[in-house]
């Protein structure tokens, strides 16, 4: 059974870092690119960054660029995003997505159940 | 980036009736040499993470009960549940994966009438 588990959401101050973990088990980790996503009532559903799976294709969205590093560690099975300078709209729920296969041309076939982020003094 | 537009915002169906919910893109996730669209749908129940029903804009994910059909291609996509049942009770997102970031629709709020 495919599971994905996020870790590592909290109440942070602005300006401050998190690093987010996503375990992944029930399938192989290496043969799929992997994403996060999160959402806000305000602005739904976001595309955050993506990796493939031999940490090739390193992506962001423009609003990250410079503050979040998007990782993985295939011998642990593990997807990371260290999130750095952290603004109050960065608040939201952090879901880590696999991709269908190895590269940014497919569906998001496997969700976690999110780590929510709240950034606030 | 590909902006995706649903509609309506949201939709009241009594059960058993038909729901059918629009997609449309601001250019076309067909690529110039596949015959595949780049288009998902997705279902989100309150408290839990997106559901993939659709890929492909018309493959149905396993497991995902046949009522839920996708179509369209180019700019133009339709999720349509045939006989709407209690359980279908959810937000439903688009999402292209042709090119740039991944976009998703703003989603569709499905209530029984």
């Amino acid at each position: 059974e495919v599971q994905l588990l996020e870790s590592g959401g909290g109440l942070v101050q602005p300006g401050g870092s998190l690093r987010l973990s996503c375990a992944a088990s029930g399938f192989a980790f290496s043969s799929h690119a992997m994403s996060w996503v999160r959402q806000t009532p305000e602005k739904g559903l976001e595309w955050v960054s993506g990796i493939g799976g031999r940490n090739q294709d390193i992506s962001y969205v423009d609003s990250v660029k410079g503050r979040f590093t998007i990782s993985r560690d295939n011998s642990k099975n593990t997807l990371y995003l260290q999130m750095t300078s952290l603004r109050a709209e960065d608040t939201a729920v952090y879901y880590c997505a696999r991709f269908r296969g190895d590269s940014y041309g497919y569906d998001f076939d496997f969700w976690g159940r999110g780590t929510l982020v709240i950034v606030s003094s | 980036d590909i902006v995706l537009t649903q509609s309506p915002d949201s939709l009241a169906v009594s059960l058993g009736e038909r729901a059918t919910i629009n997609c449309r893109s601001s250019q076309s996730v067909l690529p110039s040499s596949s015959n595949w669209n780049r288009l998902a749908w997705y279902q989100q129940k309150p408290g839990q993470p997106p559901k993939l029903l659709i890929y492909w804009a018309s493959t149905r994910e396993s497991g995902v009960p046949d009522r839920f059909t996708g179509s369209g291609t180019g700019t133009d996509f339709t999720l349509t549940i045939s006989s709407l049942q209690a359980e279908d009770v959810a937000v439903y997102y688009c999402q292209q994966y042709l090119s740039g970031p991944a976009t998703f629709g703003q989603g569709t709020t499905l209530e029984i009438k």
